[in-house]
């Protein structure tokens, strides 16, 4: 147990939807990551949040969104579902989100698009 | 060609046997992670390199800043480390990191 908590764990939604994904990050870590993992490209990075400010941005739809709130946890907003956005959403957190800290990852939100 | 490249992208071993997976990378980078997801989904971090080696058990990892390149060294595997091994690397110009497509390892009893 990694001591970051996602859910839902599974999500099954119709396109053109809109979803909402939340991450509680370890106790004590400041910066939250998001990952997309799906099966034709693999795992790539979405956001980056610090002390909720969005530090970096990665390979991050317009139709996304995300935000850290007051009290850390954050939240990855899908909309305009399509079903190439089924896939495994990994968020990640580490103490102060620096390159050479370890990430703690959670345990993954399935979403499936029909 | 991807900026972070694994191989093999498939292994299969006996158990007991000495496992080697690579992971060459084509950018200035400040760190590389290793990290393992099992078949369920779990993604855990083994490994966070700058530098030199790094040992964990019957784990090791060491990386060339030189030759841009990893590798991930497991010691009388078992099969229960039957995973897929994801390097990923944090380029020096950006804070994101790029993953490799992984390694999947089988390990028979």
């Amino acid at each position: 147990d990694s001591g970051v908590t996602q859910t839902p764990k599974h999500l099954i939604t119709a396109t053109g939807q809109r979803v909402t994904l939340r991450c509680s990050p370890r106790s004590g870590d400041l910066s939250v990551y998001w990952y997309q993992q799906s099966l034709d490209q693999g795992l790539q990075f979405l956001i980056q949040y610090y002390n909720g400010e969005e530090r970096a941005k990665g390979n991050i739809l317009e139709r996304f969104s995300a935000q850290q709130f007051p009290d850390l946890h954050s939240e990855l907003n899908l909309s305009s579902l399509e079903l190439g956005d089924s896939a495994l959403y990994f968020c990640a957190s580490s103490v102060a989100g620096l390159a050479e800290e370890t990430q703690y990852f959670g345990p993954g939100t399935r979403l499936l698009v029909l | 060609k991807n900026e972070v490249e694994q191989s093999p992208q498939n292994l299969t071993a006996q158990e007991g046997e000495f496992i080697t997976i690579n992971c060459s990378y084509s950018v200035g980078i400040s760190a590389l992670h290793w990290l393992q997801q099992h078949p369920g989904g779990g993604i855990v971090s083994l490994f966070m390199l700058s530098s030199g080696k790094k040992k964990h058990g019957r784990l090791i990892a060491t990386i060339n800043i030189q030759e841009k390149h990893s590798s991930l060294h497991i010691t009388a595997s078992h099969p229960r480390d039957s995973a897929v091994y994801i390097c990923a690397v944090k380029e020096t110009s950006g804070s994101r990191l790029t993953f490799g497509e992984g390694t999947q390892l089988t390990v028979n009893p």
